[in-house]
């Protein structure tokens, strides 16, 4: 139980294109979804935190305008890379926690893989 | 920086040894969890040790919490080559704003010679 998919695996675009990445609990309900980046070879940082129908609470340094997210569902959050650049390309991770607050454990998705050019 | 520190940031070791990761943090937790990651693949959860709690065993995997220290360490036993990844420490506490989240190590990079 607890699976969370990510959509697509990879994806490779051009410069100034926009790029959306689904984030889905399979076999449950979750309330916060968390988004992460992650560059080569150095941790996660958390972009965002997202409830179920209210904004994102996006961490410092994060651009709400460049990185859309959109929880419109129990089971479904989106993450909008508007007008990528090549310094967006990173490893993007999604995870899923059952309650508003993190509970015990976050369940990952097994994360998007963006190269812009 | 809220983020942990792991050390050592590398470790090489052969096969059948034990490989040894410490974590750092800087603030009170609600409890700490130790993830692997494959290169370039996503997260596997291994453990979570919550802040009353002082050690904790699953299989060939030990956890050690200090709070006093705000420390934690995790002991792989008997190695495999397959034990070959990155392993992360997260912390789990409350911030600013009513803001709980998790906040990750710096990763160390275990390599195990066959």
């Amino acid at each position: 139980g607890a699976v969370v998919s990510q959509h697509p695996s990879w994806v490779i675009c051009k410069s100034g294109t926009s790029v959306k990445i689904e984030c889905r609990s399979l076999d449950f309900q979750a309330t916060t979804m968390f988004w992460y980046r992650q560059f080569p070879k150095q941790s996660l940082m958390l972009m965002a935190t997202s409830n179920e129908g209210s904004k994102a609470t996006y961490e410092q340094g994060v651009e709400k305008d460049k990185f859309l997210i959109n929880h419109a569902s129990l089971t479904l959050s989106t993450l909008t890379v508007t007008s990528a650049h090549p310094e967006d390309s990173s490893f993007y991770i999604c995870s899923a926690s059952l309650d508003r607050g993190l509970g015990d454990t976050q369940y990952f998705g097994p994360g998007t893989r963006l190269t812009v050019l | 920086s809220q983020q942990g520190e792991e050390d050592p940031q590398a470790l090489s070791i052969q096969e059948g040894e034990n490989a040894t990761m410490n974590c750092s943090y800087k603030t009170s937790i609600n409890n700490l969890q130790w993830y692997r990651q494959n290169s370039g693949r996503g997260l596997v959860h291994l453990i979570l040790i919550r802040s009353n709690e002082r050690e904790k065993h699953s299989g060939r995997l030990r956890v050690t919490l200090d709070t006093s220290k705000k420390s934690s360490s995790l002991l792989i036993t008997a190695s495999r080559a397959a034990d070959t990844a990155s392993y992360f420490c997260a912390t789990d506490a409350w911030y600013a704003g009513n803001n709980r989240k998790l906040i990750w190590g710096l990763g160390t990079s275990l390599a195990v010679n066959p």
